[in-house]
């Protein structure tokens, strides 16, 4: 059981790239979500998912889009990237409302964009 | 909106004793889940102790416990006997509950834990 898993770990990107972040998880988890974290701000809610097909906005969602195509699946993608777009981004998933309360969490992943 | 407010940024505790970390919220409504996450140097977020609102009784977790107090809308954690180990960030968060329709999480900007050996 591996949890939630993100992929790339690291990346660099220049401005005007784009680049899709894939997260998994295989516990059957309904919702996921995508935060950005930056020094002093906590962790703040880009998009989320609560099933297969659905996506709702966050709190911080300009310039990102997303997709669950898979239950097990959600990806990020910056369209054309930009330096305000570095930060640490995690993916985290939890289960539906017969489940558990709290969020478990991916490893995270530093991107970086010139 | 909710908010949820972490007012330490950085605190110091000399190993094997007890430190308390503050955490504030706000909100209208009645019943939400509180919770603490620890982020180790690693980056992978862990959580510590939640708390639910309807529950009086703090929630202990061995060394780590709550101080919850619903009409002051303070969230506390106390932890004992502080180990190296315990030297993260931790992040206070909210949640409603189940019966609202919002399924977000409210972050703190955390407070980051040094442990002096």
């Amino acid at each position: 059981n591996a949890g939630v898993t993100q992929t790339p770990k690291f990346r660099v990107l220049k401005t005007g790239q784009s680049m899709t972040l894939l997260c998994a998880q295989d516990m059957n988890h309904e919702y996921m979500y995508w935060y950005r974290q930056d020094p002093g701000m906590g962790l703040r809610l880009i998009h989320y998912s609560v099933g297969e097909g659905t996506t709702a906005k966050g709190e911080v969602p300009d310039g990102y889009n997303v997709s669950r195509l898979k239950k097990q699946n959600f990806l990020l993608g910056l369209e054309s990237a930009a330096p305000s777009q570095t930060s640490v981004y995690f993916c985290a998933s939890r289960p539906g409302l017969a489940g558990g309360r709290e969020q478990f969490f991916g490893p995270g992943t530093r991107l970086t964009v010139l | 909106a909710q908010t949820v407010t972490q007012s330490q940024p950085e605190m110091s505790v000399q190993e094997a004793e007890t430190v308390t970390l503050s955490c504030t919220y706000d909100t209208s409504e009645s019943d939400y889940y509180l919770f603490w996450y620890k982020q180790p140097p690693s980056r992978q977020m862990i959580l510590v102790i939640r708390q639910e609102a309807y529950k009086q009784q703090n929630a202990t977790e061995n060394r780590f416990s709550v101080n919850f107090q619903k009409a002051a809308k303070s969230f506390s954690l106390k932890i004992s006997d502080s180990q190296l180990g315990d030297a993260a960030m931790y992040f206070c968060a909210y949640r409603s509950a189940e019966n609202s329709g919002t399924y977000k999480y409210i972050f703190g900007t955390g407070t980051r834990l040094k442990v002096l050996a």
